[in-house]
């Protein structure tokens, strides 16, 4: 089955820039989603297709995918962005499941 | 507004069964994919199943393969996920959401919580 590695965390101080990772075997021929989610809370689809954003999502949220790695890319970091992040694709290669990464705890410091 | 509203959770004993629903409103239900995912405490998401519009495609992660039934009532805009056999590592926060195959998923409910638990 079809893997998808993240870090377990990222760390970047308020108004840098925080990427985030999702490494998968060929993951540039596959579309890429990204989730937010913060403690309680559902989580909320942040970046799709590798690089749309839903409405009312922020410019400074955008993605990237190419080879085998995908990332998600947060300019000018704000202390309401931490929070939990997942990629995510649909793995039509085999068994047509849906796989989620580990997820990265992003920290604003 | 767009809106998906979960039910049916509880605490069940091993080997016990539950079946929850997801209510949908503000969307025509029947054009889209839907899917359960779970998220066990203090763990990541887990994709557990996805149900065409039509409700003819079907698929299963193999975690619950053979114990959960998904399905879908367009006519009452509702979705379910029968849970037979349930062990302790069922335990988790229940989501319903809007998608599922090549789109994200981009509209979500608040979860309902399934302990199973003797």
């Amino acid at each position: 089955s079809y893997v998808l590695t993240q870090p377990p965390s990222v760390s970047v101080a308020p108004g840098q820039t925080a990427r985030i990772t999702c490494g998968g075997n060929n993951i540039g021929s596959k579309s890429v989603h990204w989730y937010q989610q913060k403690p309680g809370q559902a989580p909320v689809l942040v970046v799709y297709d590798d690089s749309d954003r839903p409405s009312g999502i922020p410019e400074r949220f955008s993605g990237s995918n190419s080879g085998n790695t995908a990332t998600l890319t947060i300019s000018r970091v704000e202390a309401g962005d931490e929070a939990d992040y997942y990629c995510q694709v649909w793995d039509s290669s085999s068994d047509h499941h849906v796989v989620f990464g580990g997820g990265t705890k992003l920290t604003v410091l | 507004q767009v809106q998906l509203v979960e039910s049916g959770g509880g605490l069940v004993k091993p080997g016990g069964s539950l079946r929850l629903s997801c209510a949908a409103s503000g969307f025509t239900f029947s054009d889209y994919y839907m899917s359960w995912i779970r998220q066990a405490p203090g763990k990541g998401l887990e994709w557990v199943s996805y149900i065409s519009s039509s409700g003819s495609t079907i698929y299963y992660a193999d975690s619950v393969k053979g114990r959960f039934t998904i399905s879908r009532d367009n006519a009452k805009n509702s979705l379910y996920l029968q849970m037979n056999s349930l062990r302790a590592e069922d335990t988790a926060v229940y989501y319903c959401a809007r998608g599922g195959q090549l789109t994200g998923m981009d509209v979500w409910g608040q979860g309902t919580t399934v302990t199973v638990s003797s």
